[in-house]
């Protein structure tokens, strides 16, 4: 069965560098998604993006965050300059082929720390 | 904007008893989708079961069914003969109808079955 696949699966950075968060979704997607969630906390929206350009995204995602597609097959999620309220887990998510709304499939998520 | 909102932060069970987790939600549209999600110990999210609130029938997933009443804005998910495999953190989430738009989760319930 297709799945949504990330790397690295735990990212330790010091405060202040950029990172950058890698995800293969499902190859006949069509909308790639991230999502953050901080221990103990709900899973929040960061960004979505379809044909190459962000569709929409919350108000988390400021100038640090940028998003990319630079292949066929990947989806990055870049942080610029990491805060340590960046510690967080961080999940790819890819749906759908168009038409009404498509299941989103969760990749197994990239824990970041930032110290 | 839609908010989620998940009343109760943990409930336990006992293992082949049943449990219903509680889901309330408020928008303004018509048509949308709710999903149940589980996240185990891994922090993994795996769709439990969805519905869409344009079908009046409540969905079943095997051991798993909702209570959607859509005029009181309530999407319970009951889990019968529940198993020890079951005990995670169950979030409830929001989709509008839209191809591509974002999920919003409620806080999540923390569900432990004692066998």
């Amino acid at each position: 069965e297709p799945e949504v696949t990330q790397t690295p699966s735990h990212q330790v950075t010091q405060m202040g560098q950029e990172v950058i968060l890698r995800c293969v979704p499902i190859s006949n997607h069509l909308y790639f998604y991230w999502y953050r969630q901080i221990l103990g906390q709900k899973v929040e929206f960061l960004v979505s993006f379809y044909n190459n350009e962000i569709s929409e995204k919350s108000e988390i995602f400021d100038d640090q965050f940028s998003v990319e597609r630079p292949d066929g097959s990947n989806f990055t999620l870049k942080i610029r300059s990491t805060k340590l309220e960046d510690s967080a887990m961080y999940f790819c998510a890819s749906s759908g082929r168009g038409g009404k709304r498509d299941e989103q499939f969760f990749g197994p998520g990239t824990r970041l720390t930032v110290l | 904007a839609q908010t989620v909102t998940q009343s109760q932060p943990e409930m336990s069970v006992q293992e082949a008893e049943t449990v219903t987790l509680s889901c309330t939600y408020d928008t303004s549209e018509s048509d949308y989708y709710l999903f149940w999600y589980k996240q185990p110990p891994s922090r993994q999210m795996i769709l439990v079961i969805r519905q869409e609130a344009y079908k009046q029938q409540n969905a079943t997933e095997n051991r798993f069914s909702v209570n959607f009443q859509k005029a009181a804005k309530s999407f319970s998910l009951k889990i019968s003969d529940s198993q020890l495999g079951d005990a995670a953190m169950y979030f409830c989430a929001y989709g509008e109808e839209t191809s591509g738009s974002r999920l919003t989760f409620g806080e999540g319930t923390q569900l432990t079955v004692n066998p």
